[in-house]
């Protein structure tokens, strides 16, 4: 399964919304995918899986959704140490894949 | 605390090997499937090869297979990747992560923080 990530990098201010995109080619089931957060220096944080449910002790202003092909993380208000970045992951297929990632920089 | 620890992580020449290891502490270590990810810094997360709670179901990267094994050691805690024919893009962080639940199939939840592969000659 070919992971897609859009855009390559966002440039967003503090307080803004972030909508990062993920496409899954074939589709795969909503159970089955995963993002994370990556800051340089520092181990991966799963954020999100199944599609749309935060891991523990993750601020409910990040969400997901989507279904089939198409997926979607969005941070409802950008907190300083939001800007980081984001890796969408299918677990459903092996070998099990990682998109390319997007960088959301402050503007 | 739940914790992993990589080790093994080195320099070595082409065609060379090498052993990483992980050490789970603070959990169940035979509850949970584990995975090796690996990342050259500033680039994407590349999943390496993923194995269920005994070790009887195990998947690997395409740009691996063949050259490594997964492997689990529950009476230790311990998570293993044999890496043999190594080239110069195996060049990476390679990091150590649990899966949510006992499957090969898993998000993964928790992180090492990293042994370092460097393949030069």
């Amino acid at each position: 399964v070919v992971v897609t990530q859009f855009p390559g990098t966002l440039s967003l201010s503090p307080g803004e919304r972030a909508t990062l995109s993920c496409r899954a080619s074939p589709s795969i089931s909503s159970t089955y995918i995963a993002w994370y957060q990556k800051k340089p220096g520092q181990a991966p944080r799963l954020l999100i899986f199944g599609t749309s449910s935060r891991a523990p002790g993750i601020p409910d202003r990040f969400s997901g959704s989507g279904s089939g092909t198409d997926f979607t993380l969005t941070i409802s208000r950008l907190e300083p140490e939001d800007f980081a970045v984001y890796f969408c992951q299918q677990y459903g297929i092996f070998p099990l894949t990682f998109g390319g990632g997007t960088r959301v920089e402050s503007k | 605390e739940v914790q992993l620890v990589e080790s093994g992580g080195g320099a070595v020449r082409p065609g060379g090997s090498l052993r990483l290891s992980c050490v789970g502490s603070g959990f169940t270590f035979d509850d949970y499937g584990m995975s090796w990810v690996r990342q050259v810094p500033g680039r994407e997360l590349e999943w390496v090869a993923g194995l269920n709670w005994n070790g009887e179901s195990t998947g690997y990267a395409e740009s691996v297979e063949g050259r490594v094994t997964i492997s689990r050691d529950n009476a230790k805690n311990s998570l293993y990747l044999q890496m043999e024919s190594l080239r110069a893009e195996d060049t990476a962080l390679y990091f150590c992560a649990r899966g949510r639940g006992s499957g090969s199939y898993e998000a993964l939840d928790v992180w090492g923080q990293g042994t370092t592969v460097t393949v030069s000659s």
